[in-house]
């Protein structure tokens, strides 16, 4: 089973400012890894996959890069909207399709 | 507009039975992997399990094996999770999610949620 571990936990960045958000996989994932954005009381919404093709209405100021194990989501200058809980997913090798804990990122 | 909907979360006690549906539209729902995702409160995502296209692949995470059974009538564009011997950490919000195309397994659409509690 891959485990997929996310860092920090929690990140506080100014809006404006940009950030970057970690994903490490415990096996090389290839380049089968997904982000996704979820706000309080929604569901979540696909970012990225293929670890940097943008899904269909993502704006551009999102980015993802990497391959292998070490996978990186940036959002180049953070908007007020983008304040949310973001997380990895892995579907290289499964059962189980495992996410990270995520990553809190938070007004600062 | 692809759509999925999900109904048939309740409060439920420990032990019993719950089935949810999801329904879905915008899309050809019989050319898509499709999948339940779950989210206890204040938790994390969980991936539960998958279904094929044709419904001939099942996978579930190990915590539901032997209790939760994925399954699809693509005439009638509907997913389905028929949980049985339910706990207290089964205790979530349960999300229809579509995979990508071809057969690739991230998920590009998901449904609002339905809410399973489990408690006495």
């Amino acid at each position: 089973e891959i485990v997929m571990t996310q860092s920090p936990a929690t990140l506080s960045v100014s809006p404006g400012e940009r950030a970057t958000l970690s994903c490490r996989a415990s096996q090389s994932l290839s380049s089968n890894l997904a982000w996704y954005q979820q706000k309080p009381g929604q569901a979540p919404r696909l970012l990225i996959y293929g670890a940097s093709t943008r899904a269909t209405g993502i704006p551009a100021r999102f980015s993802g890069s990497g391959s292998g194990t070490e996978f990186t989501l940036t959002i180049s200058s953070l908007e007020s909207e983008d304040f949310a809980v973001y997380y990895c997913q892995q579907y290289t090798n499964w059962p189980p399709i495992n996410f990270g804990q995520g990553t809190r990122l938070e007004i600062k | 507009e692809v759509q999925l909907v999900e109904s048939g979360g309740d409060l439920v006690q420990p032990g019993g039975s719950l089935r949810l549906s999801c329904a879905a539209s915008g899309f050809t729902f019989s050319n898509y992997w499709m999948t339940w995702v779950r989210q206890s409160p204040g938790k994390g995502l969980e991936w539960v399990a998958n279904i094929k296209q044709d419904g001939s692949e099942k996978y579930y995470v190990d915590s539901v094996k032997g209790r939760f059974t994925i399954s699809r009538d693509n005439a009638k564009n509907s997913l389905f999770l028929q949980m049985n011997s339910l706990r207290g950490e089964d205790t979530a919000v349960y999300y229809c999610a579509r995979d990508g195309e071809w057969s690739r397994h991230y998920f590009d659409f998901w449904g609002q949620g339905t809410l399973v509690t489990v408690s006495s």
